[in-house]
């Protein structure tokens, strides 16, 4: 069975500052990755996905993410944040052979200070 | 856009009844999924239907029925609730049976059994 762990539940950083979200997963098998984000009062919506190709994928409101198949990880880059990426942020697997089934992680509370 | 709509926003239900969370999207979607959002927790998947009149147990199906008797609608169950149901209960679409597909979600409906 897959999981997914994600290292920081809540986030504080100012305007400006440089973030990176941790998930690291755990399966032994091809995987794509996913990073979904809800911001206040809307709805759970997609950031970025990985499913092949260059492991550095870019995403809306200029995020990034990074695969690193060694390490198991996926982790989530923004090198300036600003007040309105205030949101929750999740982490999803879905295994190869899972057809569309996601596990995601507990979710990363981030709070931006103006 | 595909959009996906749940039935109601919030709702109070007492211990024992019988309580129908509906979910529709409109893009011809193969899959949809229901969750549960608890803080701390994530989301955790508790039914999810890959066809019509089709269903599969996802990770604590314990409690909960599902129907889906319509391409379009999918139907959360609970025969009798209890208090620990008390969550966010979120419904989702995805186009195939396609581990790279994005989810889409609805709005969520917060339940809270008294």
């Amino acid at each position: 069975a897959q999981s997914v762990s994600q290292h920081n539940h809540h986030v504080i950083l100012s305007e400006a500052a440089s973030l990176e979200l941790g998930c690291n997963y755990s399966y032994g098998g091809t995987v794509n990755l996913f990073w979904y984000v809800q911001y206040p009062g809307q709805h759970l919506q997609l950031l970025l996905k990985y499913f092949s190709g260059d492991p550095l994928v870019k995403g809306i409101k200029g995020f990034e993410a990074e695969f690193i198949k060694s390490k198991f990880s996926f982790n989530l880059r923004k090198p300036s944040v600003q007040w309105s990426d205030t949101a929750e942020y999740f982490c999803a697997v879905n295994a190869a052979t899972n057809a569309g089934k996601s596990t995601f992680g507990d979710g990363t509370t981030l709070t931006v200070k103006p | 856009d595909v959009k996906v709509t749940q039935s109601s926003r919030y709702l109070v239900k007492r211990t024992g009844e019988k309580v129908f969370l509906e979910c529709v999207q409109d893009m011809d979607h193969e899959n949809m999924f229901w969750y549960r959002q608890d803080p701390g927790l994530g989301l955790r998947l508790i039914y999810f239907s890959y066809d019509v009149k089709m269903k599969e147990k996802g990770d604590i199906p314990e409690g909960y029925s599902v129907s889906r008797e319509k391409k379009e609608r999918f139907s959360l169950i609970l025969e009798s609730a209890s208090t620990n149901q008390t969550s966010m209960y979120l419904c989702a679409s995805s186009a195939f049976r396609d581990s790279t597909d994005t989810q889409y979600f609805g709005p969520g409906t917060r339940l809270t059994v008294l």
